[in-house]
């Protein structure tokens, strides 16, 4: 069974651009959340999706959004990147019902550099 | 947002020693999750705990809920040089809230 993929593993950017990430779960997850892990701050809660409707949100600015799909599959977005963007971003999948959040399983992140 | 307070921040043991870490929080937490993260790689979920009090293994590695529900225990036993890497917390409450990680090195 294929676990949480993410694309892409790698990239880097510029201030003042945005950024797309991907994140497939695993088969039969209807929960995705997003993380954001520093060294400073570590694992921070972005939000959660369950059936393609925002369940959860972290204390992060609006610049920060994200997505989900029919098919669960989910998309984050960064918008105007600042050089506290760097980090790597986590994806996890749950196997949750609507009233509750079930074991999170990761992603490998996208590890996003901002020059 | 909550804390979750992890110790010990790093160790360095000795191959077939065994290892303990916590984490603890003043608030209180339905589920506790340990993850082990690997240099590049996303953490890897050992353990899930739902009930205080609860005692669980994985192989070497055992955990508890804490019996206030504000503290979980991660304890490593005979640790071999595979066991290196990052461990943190989970604990969840309206959302997961993640430990700062405790990072353990194993020297052969």
């Amino acid at each position: 069974k294929a676990g949480v993929t993410q694309t892409p593993r790698y990239l880097i950017k510029t201030r003042g651009q945005q950024v797309t990430l991907s994140c497939s779960p695993i088969s039969g997850h209807r929960s995705v959340s997003w993380y954001q892990q520093t060294p400073g701050q570590g694992l921070q809660f972005l939000f959660e999706y369950f059936s393609e409707t925002q369940r959860n949100k972290g204390n992060f600015p609006g610049r920060f959004s994200g997505r989900q799909f029919s098919n669960s599959r989910s998309e984050m977005n960064v918008s105007t990147l600042e050089l506290g963007d760097s980090a790597l971003y986590l994806c996890a999948s749950s196997l949750a019902t609507s009233g509750d959040t079930g074991e999170l399983f990761f992603g490998e992140g996208s590890r996003l550099t901002v020059l | 947002g909550q804390q979750l307070n992890q110790s010990p921040q790093s160790m360095f043991i000795q191959e077939g020693e065994d290892v303990s870490m916590n984490c603890t929080s003043s608030s209180i937490f339905n589920t506790w999750l340990w993850y082990k993260q690997e240099p590049g790689e996303g953490p890897v979920l050992l353990i899930a705990l739902y009930k205080a009090g609860e005692l669980t293994s994985n192989g070497r590695l055992t955990a508890q809920f804490g019996i206030t529900r504000k503290d979980s225990f991660l304890n490593i036993s005979a640790s071999i040089p595979s066991d290196v890497g990052i461990y943190f917390c989970a604990g969840l409450m309206d959302q997961f809230y993640f430990g700062t990680g405790t990072s353990l090195t194993v020297i052969p």
